[in-house]
């Protein structure tokens, strides 16, 4: 069995407030990882795929590091934003082309 | 085009009915998939399509058919399934199923909400 665990679990933040949150892969056999957003009742969208140590990644105020020596990768949010509240998804790809999913960390921003 | 689609949204079936739900996607993706997600638990993968060939099926009992009639089509045969199977039940596609260096995007569709009673 294969761990991608996700932290915090659930979070929530103040409107303008910068967050962060983590997921912990294993550091052997990787191949990528992916980011999602998931908003309840529509589909996970795919935020960022990363495959080498020390990637960066920006998509507007969302930002993501990854560091695969030591299995983690960071998803930053500047200035929340409501409309920022959903699920954010990791999955792990490995060199065997198996794809696992994180558990979630469920963002909600207040206004 | 980026949607990848499925129909119905919701669905309530019988232990002794069979249903299909289905998976649409116009974005010329040879890889499309069946996951499904419990409460509270990340989407578990069920079946991988390449090709419109059975690539992957990660031990699904055999209630749950899959089937793609065409590149852009993807079905799931539902009989005889148990309330334990009462679950979120995701469609996606992608490109390829063989990895190359620029990533894999997945594309997901909204999801089929199954209750099973």
């Amino acid at each position: 069995i294969l761990n991608v665990e996700q932290s915090p679990q659930s979070l929530h933040v103040q409107e303008g407030d910068s967050t962060n949150f983590t997921c912990s892969f294993p550091s052997s056999n990787f191949y990528a990882l992916h980011w999602y957003r998931w908003e309840t009742a529509k589909s996970p969208e795919a935020l960022f795929v990363m495959t080498l140590n020390g990637d960066e990644k920006k998509k507007g105020r969302i930002s993501a590091t990854l560091n695969t020596k030591e299995g983690y990768s960071y998803l930053y949010i500047k200035g929340s934003q409501p409309e920022d509240s959903a699920t954010y998804l990791c999955a792990y790809l490995n060199t065997g082309n198996q794809f696992y999913f994180g558990t979630g960390t469920s963002l909600t921003v207040i206004p | 085009d980026t949607e990848v689609t499925q129909t119905p949204k919701h669905l309530v079936m019988g232990m002794t009915n069979k249903k299909s739900l289905k998976c649409e996607q116009h974005m010329g993706h040879r890889a499309m998939y069946w996951y499904k997600q419990k409460a509270k638990k990340p989407p578990e993968l069920m079946f991988v399509y390449s090709y419109e060939k059975l690539s992957i099926n990660e031990s699904v009992p055999s209630r749950f058919s899959p089937e793609c009639p065409n590149s852009s089509l993807l079905n799931l045969h539902l009989h005889a399934l148990q309330p334990e199977d009462s679950a979120l039940y995701l469609c996606a596609s992608s490109q390829v199923y063989t990895r190359d260096l620029s990533g894999n995007t997945i594309y997901f569709g909204e999801g089929s909400w199954l209750t099973v009673v």
